[in-house]
């Protein structure tokens, strides 16, 4: 079946402006998890949302960043006021929950690049 | 606090075995992950294993868990030109829900 599938792939923007990064989930997939990796690191936990509900929003950088999943399937991650050391790929990853679905899939990641 | 720490770089000659290692942070009820991350893509999960275990085989891929140490490895056998890759060790509480990454380590398979 179909992975977990995120766009856009790329984005540039300039410092300032809003930006909305969507992720589609594994169909079927409860858990969904929001990552950022800046160059040369490993990725860093952003938001994990179960269901609906954002479950553990500890990661979130400070109150620029927000997510939704109003349905449970679909998420966006919305970045207001975007400054350049915004600039990272963002991962998103779903599971089926719980303790037998604890393996994250991941997407492929959409660039962000703040100018 | 969670503190996953790998080596950044590994050389290794087509046909012979590549160990990365890896030491975390929690010995308790966790899981541990390896995922291998190409150029420009995303992350793809290669195995895990829970910190009950000591070993895990899946065809060219071992991990060795040393849990008292807080060390794990993963063997690959008959390194090929296609496992040239980062590759990124993963904990998670098995109560928990959010990976912590390790910085990557980066392998270079040599012909």
């Amino acid at each position: 079946g179909a992975g977990v599938s995120q766009t856009p792939s790329n984005k540039v923007t300039e410092k300032g402006k809003y930006v909305e990064l969507r992720c589609d989930p594994i169909s079927g997939h409860t858990a969904l998890y929001w990552y950022r990796q800046s160059l040369g690191q490993g990725p860093e936990f952003l938001i994990y949302f179960q269901g609906t509900g954002a479950a553990d929003d500890s990661g979130l950088p400070n109150d620029r960043f927000f997510a939704v999943r109003p349905e449970g399937s679909v998420s966006t991650l919305k970045i207001q006021r975007t400054e350049r050391g915004d600039s990272a790929v963002y991962l998103c990853a779903s599971s089926s929950g719980g303790t037998g679905g604890h393996e994250q899939y991941f997407g492929p990641g959409t660039r962000l690049t703040v100018t | 606090g969670e503190d996953v720490e790998q080596s950044l770089f590994l050389s290794v000659r087509e046909g012979d075995s590549s160990v990365i290692n890896c030491t975390y942070t929690d010995s308790s009820s966790t899981y541990l992950y390896w995922y291998k991350q190409e150029p420009g893509a995303g992350l793809q999960l290669l195995t895990y294993i829970f910190s009950n275990m000591d070993m895990k085989q899946d065809q060219r891929l071992t991990v060795l868990l040393y849990n008292k140490d807080k060390h794990l490895s993963l063997r690959i056998a008959d390194t090929q030109t296609g496992d040239s890759a980062i590759y990124f060790c993963a904990e998670k509480y098995a109560a928990g829900n959010k990976l912590t990454f390790g910085g990557g380590t980066r392998v270079l398979v040599k012909p």
